[in-house]
């Protein structure tokens, strides 16, 4: 079965700094990593994917995330945040079996203060 | 193009009633899957449809859920004699296909208040 960890469930930052969401999976086969954010009263929507290849991957709005197998992680970053970050980022992971089912972490609330 | 929708935005109901939640994926994509998020915490994976078919109804917590899909169209969400347990926002996204690497896209949900 797979599972996700977000270590964090509030992060509050000074606008300006940097920032690090932490994840960590758990699967017994090969996964897809996903980060999702939910800006206040807005959908869910796409961040950024690793699938295969490069272990770092490049999202919207300056954010990337790092896949590291050994550590089972998969955390994001940017390196200067902004009032507009504030979000709920969601980090998901699924498998090669049983296709179609996600697994999503509880969530990690950025609030970035002025 | 247009995105998936939901409906109704919010319900309120009492207790014991059935409820019906409706989605409509983005066209063309032809898996759908149904998540629910309780306040404060993650999505919790309910069911998804490959088509009109659902491979995985591991998720549904109890036998008064049920899902159906037509073709690779609407969707809906039923749920019988509703427990206050049942308070969530109920969330639907759509995909290419049901293929762990595919990028869903999500709805903006149906908050649902069980009184």
């Amino acid at each position: 079965a797979q599972s996700v960890t977000q270590l964090d469930s509030q992060v509050p930052v000074f606008e300006e700094a940097p920032v690090e969401l932490r994840c960590n999976y758990s699967s017994s086969v090969s996964v897809y990593l996903f980060w999702y954010v939910q800006y206040p009263n807005q959908g869910l929507q796409l961040l950024l994917k690793y699938l295969s290849g490069s272990t770092l991957v490049k999202g919207i709005n300056g954010f990337e995330a790092e896949f590291n197998k050994s550590q089972t992680s998969f955390h994001l970053r940017k390196p200067s945040v902004h009032i507009s970050d504030t979000a709920e980022y969601f980090c998901a992971v699924s498998g090669d079996t049983n296709a179609g089912k996600s697994t999503f972490g509880d969530g990690t609330t950025l609030t970035v203060k002025p | 193009g247009a995105g998936v929708s939901q409906s109704p935005s919010n319900k309120v109901t009492e207790k014991g009633k059935d409820v019906e939640l409706r989605c409509d994926p983005i066209s063309g994509h032809t898996a759908l899957y149904w998540y629910r998020q309780r306040l404060g915490q993650g999505l919790e994976f309910l069911i998804y449809f490959q088509g009109n078919s659902a491979p995985d109804k591991s998720g549904l917590p109890s036998d008064r859920f049920s899902a159906e899909r037509t073709g690779e169209s609407v969707s809906t969400l039923t749920i019988q004699r509703t427990q206050q347990e049942d308070s969530a926002v109920y969330l639907c996204a759509s995909s290419f296909v049901a293929g762990g690497a595919d990028t869903q896209y999500f709805g903006p949900g149906t908050r649902l208040t069980v009184l």
